[in-house]
């Protein structure tokens, strides 16, 4: 069974700091999605990591992903406020030959002033 | 282009009614995945379809939920007689191909059984 954990669980930064968010998963896979999530809000696509090694940045937030040791990073690189969310991985079961995916558990990022 | 539409948005039923969410898939895509998510918690597969055919149901719950994806028009889950446990965020995401492309998540229903 596919499992997919995240930590921390909750992360409150400061302005300005640097930080990383991890993404481990339990069974083979070649693709994994992040996604953000605001307060009532649906998800919002991210980042998606097609292959070992691929790495992704946009703005503030940079995505890595080692299919050897299944593990996604997403390291936020001085934060500001509005980055303040929940963050997600997904990973899709059956290491990709399906879209049907299975999300961690979440990050809640706090950003404070 | 539109996104992935659902309907209604917010939807409060009383216990023991039933509710039905719609999902209108984007253009082009033919798969729709519908996913739960209780307060504080992650997205949990619920069932994946393609027209006219429920492919995986394995994250539904056996009894009172049901889903479907008609040849014609939105993709519907219904819950009958709902309780207060399924009160949820309830999202839809529909992608082109059933493997190896990208899903896009719509803006979710958040169902409130009081």
């Amino acid at each position: 069974e596919l499992k997919v954990e995240q930590n921390p669980l909750f992360l409150s930064m400061q302005e300005g700091k640097n930080y990383t968010i991890y993404c481990n998963y339990s069974t083979t896979s070649d693709r994994l999605y992040w996604y953000r999530q605001d307060p009532g809000k649906s998800l919002e696509s991210l980042f998606v990591l097609l292959s070992n090694g691929a790495v992704k940045q946009e703005g503030r937030l940079m995505a890595s992903l080692d299919t050897k040791a299944r593990l996604s990073t997403l390291h936020i690189t001085a934060a500001v406020h509005d980055l303040s969310a929940t963050y997600f991985c997904a990973v899709p079961l059956k290491g990709g030959a399906t879209n049907k995916l299975i999300f961690g558990t979440g990050t809640l990022l706090a950003v404070q002033p | 282009n539109a996104g992935v539409m659902q309907n209604p948005r917010h939807l409060v039923r009383r216990r023991g009614q039933e509710a039905r969410l719609r999902c209108s898939p984007m253009k082009g895509h033919s798969h729709v995945y519908w996913y739960r998510q209780l307060p504080e918690e992650g997205l949990k597969f619920m069932v994946y379809l393609q027209k006219e055919n429920i492919i995986d149901e394995s994250g539904m719950p056996k009894e009172r939920f049901s889903a479907e994806f008609p040849k014609e028009g939105p993709s519907i889950l219904r819950i009958q007689q709902v309780v207060r446990g399924d009160s949820a965020a309830y999202f839809c995401a529909s992608s082109r191909t059933g493997a190896n492309t990208e899903a896009f998540f719509g803006q979710g229903t958040r169902l409130t059984v009081v």
